[in-house]
């Protein structure tokens, strides 16, 4: 299995900073089509997992520009450029090149 | 709009059997790869299973293989995960989920969830 680390486990950030989130993967998410399959999902508090982020940098329907991803190989990251209320919970990433794997979770909270 | 919504979770004793339900609405079902991903209790996100559009294709973690099954049926719109041989770690929120195009990568759409207690 591919195993996906997430650093940091917590991170509080104060309204209208940015926040930063690392996701490495054990093996390269580079598929053979040219794509890597590295994806971003936010679980708000009490509700279901929301798809944020796919093949790395783009954004799903409906997701502010405030939100960003990067990164190549087996290193990604999950950036926030503003930070707004709404926006905690816990950040995953997650790789489907092979069996899909989550990371650890991210838990963001507000100062 | 597109909604998924499971059902048939509930408290199980060890050992037994227990089928979760998906009814998907809103969109072309017989287009759409599925899968199911639980949470246990204040855990992360686990994949459990997938199954392709046509049903041809199927996967399971190595956590339930040979005790889950997942199925489709493309006429009732609906997606299942018959659960055998429940084990106190299977204990969790029960998600189905869909890709967010056919033919695309990225899960968009989550059911709400319905929560399975293996207890005796």
């Amino acid at each position: 299995d591919i195993v996906m680390t997430q650093t940091p486990l917590s991170l509080s950030v104060t309204p209208g900073q940015p926040a930063s989130i690392s996701c490495k993967s054990s093996q390269s998410l580079l598929h053979s089509d040219g794509k890597t399959y590295l994806y971003w999902y936010l679980q708000k508090p009490g509700q279901s997992p929301q798809l944020l982020i796919y093949e790395v940098s783009s954004r799903f329907s409906g997701v502010p520009d405030r939100f960003s991803g990067s990164g190549s190989g087996t290193d990604f990251t999950l950036k926030i450029s503003r930070v707004e209320a709404e926006d905690v919970g816990v950040y995953y990433c997650m790789q489907a090149i092979h069996l899909p794997t989550f990371g650890q979770g991210t838990k963001l909270e507000i100062k | 709009e597109v909604q998924l919504v499971e059902s048939g979770g509930g408290l199980v004793q060890p050992g037994g059997s227990l089928r979760l339900s998906c009814a998907a609405s809103g969109f072309t079902f017989s287009s759409y790869e599925m899968n199911w991903v639980r949470q246990a209790p204040g855990k992360g996100l686990e994949w459990v299973s997938y199954i392709s559009s046509s049903g041809s294709s199927i996967y399971y973690a190595d956590s339930v293989k040979g005790r889950f099954t997942i199925s489709r049926d493309n006429a009732k719109n609906s997606l299942y995960l018959q659960m055998n041989s429940l084990r106190a770690e299977d204990t969790a929120v029960y998600y189905c989920v869909s890709q967010r195009t056919p033919y695309s990568s990225g899960w968009g759409y989550w059911g709400q969830g319905t929560l399975v207690t293996v207890s005796s």
